[in-house]
């Protein structure tokens, strides 16, 4: 089946520190992978995708590289603001397995002055 | 574009009523929308998939007579909760999946609605 692995938070930075948030998937083909963010309170907001092998997408200063050779979507941020404390999760979905998004557990960062 | 709106944002019932939670694309149609539920400090489960026009598809484990789905337009899907437990209390977030080629296969997610249930 399909599954997403994050690793577990909570995530706590001072600001101005870089971020990386750990994300790796098994699929039985060939997904598109997300990064959802959730702020406190609110619903999930796409932060960025990437649909096929080595793409990198990008938003707000945040990163993440299709890495098929070790089915990973790791997320990056140079310089994370207090304002990035919030949930991440990282998830796929397979076009033709019924669409359905497949999500990591999440994980929380707290970023603090 | 692309926004997905939900009502009410919060809700508190008592125990034993229903409770209804609107979930609406508001500048695209969306010919699928996605019923989750989200618990504290955990992941979405997704509970349902609805396609306009038709019955929905339950995932494995969630209870269709409680958990009733109507997805009577393009734009609309309710969920109401039948005869409400505080063990229906959770976070109920929706989404909605575009019929436009460019939206086909992200989706785009209302902000969610909090039931806790007296």
């Amino acid at each position: 089946g399909n599954s997403v692995t994050q690793m577990e938070g909570p995530v706590t930075l001072s600001e101005e520190a870089f971020l990386t948030i750990n994300c790796t998937y098994t699929a039985t083909g060939y997904p598109s992978l997300f990064w959802y963010v959730q702020y406190p309170g609110e619903g999930l907001q796409l932060l960025l995708k990437a649909t096929k092998a080595d793409d990198k997408g990008s938003n707000k200063g945040f990163e993440a590289t299709y890495r098929k050779e070790t089915t990973s979507f790791h997320l990056e941020k140079g310089s994370v603001q207090v304002s990035d404390s919030a949930v991440y999760f990282c998830a796929l979905i397979l076009t033709g397995g019924g669409n359905k998004l497949t999500f990591g557990t999440g994980t929380q960062l707290k970023v603090e002055l | 574009g692309a926004v997905v709106s939900q009502h009410p944002s919060r809700v508190i019932c008592k125990s034993g009523t229903s409770v209804k939670i609107e979930c609406r694309s508001l500048d695209f149609q969306a010919t699928t929308m996605f019923w989750y539920r989200q618990f504290p400090k955990q992941s979405l489960m997704l509970m349902a998939t609805s396609n306009e026009g038709s019955k929905a598809t339950y995932e494995q484990g969630v209870e269709k007579d409680k958990f009733l789905i109507n997805h009577a337009s393009l734009t609309l899907s309710t969920l109401t909760v039948t005869s409400a437990h505080p063990e229906d209390s959770s976070f109920y977030i929706c989404s909605a999946r575009g019929s436009d080629r460019g939206l086909l296969y992200e989706q785009y997610f209302g902000p969610g609605t909090r039931l806790t249930v007296t």
